[in-house]
């Protein structure tokens, strides 16, 4: 079993619909970050929490620590969202400098 | 403006010659960390510098290696690329090692072997 699991793999949306990608995680964490990446692009960072909610224009992360869950939002989506989504934590112990990756979501907004 | 840069964006090599995948930073930050990205793939870190302190991941192979010449550059270096190197190389960086502190991520490289 995958240490960050997301869900679902794959979301197709039209545009202006509300989109939430999951994560859970079975390990202790200091740290969660959603990213971004566009088919066949780099990474870019969309935020780093360790509790709470934060919020950038559309985009919404929230994090249960008790629950080892945290979720993406988007709203309003667009076409140019359509890309993979992907949750990465650093662990609280051990090597605490490594992200673990989930699987990523691809997320394909038609318009 | 680009805080952390990948050059080149795609680099083409043939089977066993050795190639160089260069990343810098306008950050001044400590730590520089060197993934690859196979297809459909989650990211798996290869090594990381922390400042001059290099640090391999145990399953990295001997054929990957890094050199970091000052805090703005590192270097991934790829002694004899196989058809299965094929991958992207992603370069991140982050102000430290602690877990409060980001990751920034290049554009990364995309390397064909041929």
């Amino acid at each position: 079993k995958n240490e960050v699991e997301q869900s679902p793999q794959n979301l197709t949306a039209q545009e202006g619909e509300f989109i939430t990608i999951n994560c859970s995680y079975s390990v202790g964490i200091s740290a969660l970050h959603w990213l971004q990446q566009h088919p066949g692009g780099g990474i870019v960072s969309l935020f780093m929490l360790s509790s709470g909610k934060k919020k950038h224009g559309r985009l919404i992360a929230t994090i249960n620590i008790q629950e080892k869950h945290s979720s993406l939002h988007i709203t309003a989506s667009h076409p140019r969202d359509s890309a993979v989504y992907i949750c990465a934590v650093m662990s609280s112990g051990g090597s605490n400098y490594k992200l673990t990756f989930g699987k990523g979501t691809l997320l394909t907004v038609n318009p | 403006d680009a805080m952390v840069i990948q050059n080149p964006r795609y680099q083409v090599t043939q089977f066993g010659k050795p190639v160089t995948l260069s990343c810098s930073q306008t950050l001044n930050h400590n730590v520089m960390y060197w993934y690859q990205q196979k297809s459909s793939q989650a990211p798996k870190l290869l090594f990381h510098y922390y400042d001059k302190d290099f640090n391999n991941e145990a399953d990295t192979p001997d054929n990957f290696q890094s050199r970091r010449p000052n805090t703005s550059f590192c270097f991934l270096d790829i002694r004899s690329p196989g058809l299965g190197d094929a991958a992207m190389y992603l370069c991140a960086t982050s102000r430290d090692r602690l877990s409060s502190y980001e990751q920034y991520f290049g554009p990364g490289t995309r390397l064909t072997v041929t």
